[in-house]
């Protein structure tokens, strides 16, 4: 299994542009979320989904869509870029909470820069 | 959500064991406690998690006392490679998405 993976890994937008960041996982989780880390701080939760066709608002959801299709993909995309969305954007993935174990498996992050 | 405090940094020496306590003062009775452990660069690992007294698995410890408003994870014997910035969260698991909240953890550093 790849587990979740991201893409790209780095990106440079200039204010205004839009783009899509990828993430995908193998493991036929139900939830998927997206999180930024700014420097010195913990990650915020952006957007999540609990499956497909369903996604709802996290902390920090200004400036940012998101869609679920299908339970594999779960695309963040900036309509247009402002330099306060530069950040560490990580992708994570999980099974429903259960009286046992819950664990979110994250990506890698892509870095994104907007100048 | 239940609020979480930990240090901010703390250093040790390799080969010591190294506890990191996190204060939870109102969690709640559904809530269970689980610890992130985050390299520069990369995203946070899942370490372990608990309910109550103590749980152990073959990267950590952790200590839960019988109020649960507070909890210590233990690292034995820490290397270098276990700098990192360690999350404590707590969140009810039983049914529906639990939107976590990561602090900004303790930063570990490994003295050689």
């Amino acid at each position: 299994n790849a587990g979740v993976t991201q893409t790209p890994k780095f990106q440079v937008l200039k204010t205004g542009q839009s783009m899509t960041l990828q993430c995908a996982q193998d493991m036929n989780h139900e939830y998927m979320s997206w999180y930024r880390q700014d420097p010195g701080m913990g990650l915020r939760l952006i957007h999540y989904s609990v499956g497909a066709g369903i996604t709802d608002q996290g902390e920090v959801p200004n400036g940012y869509n998101v869609s679920r299709s299908t339970t594999e993909d779960f695309p963040l995309r900036l309509l247009s870029a402002a330099p306060s969305q530069t950040s560490v954007y990580f992708c994570a993935s999980s099974y429903p909470g259960t009286s046992g174990k819950d664990e979110q498996f994250f990506g890698p992050g892509t870095r994104l820069t907007v100048l | 959500l239940a609020k979480t405090t930990q240090p901010i940094s703390m250093d040790s020496y390799e080969g010591q064991e190294v506890n990191i306590t996190c204060s939870h003062n109102n969690i709640a009775t559904n809530d269970y406690i689980t610890w992130y452990q985050q390299f520069p660069s990369q995203g946070p690992r899942f370490i372990i998690q608990g309910y109550k007294t103590k749980v152990t698995n073959e990267v950590a410890s952790l200590f839960i006392p019988a109020d649960r408003k507070s909890s210590t994870l233990s690292l034995p014997r820490v290397s270098l490679s276990d700098t990192a910035v360690y999350y404590c969260l707590v969140g009810d698991l039983v049914g529906g998405y639990q939107k976590v909240t990561f602090g900004i953890g303790t930063k570990l550093q490994v003295i050689p």
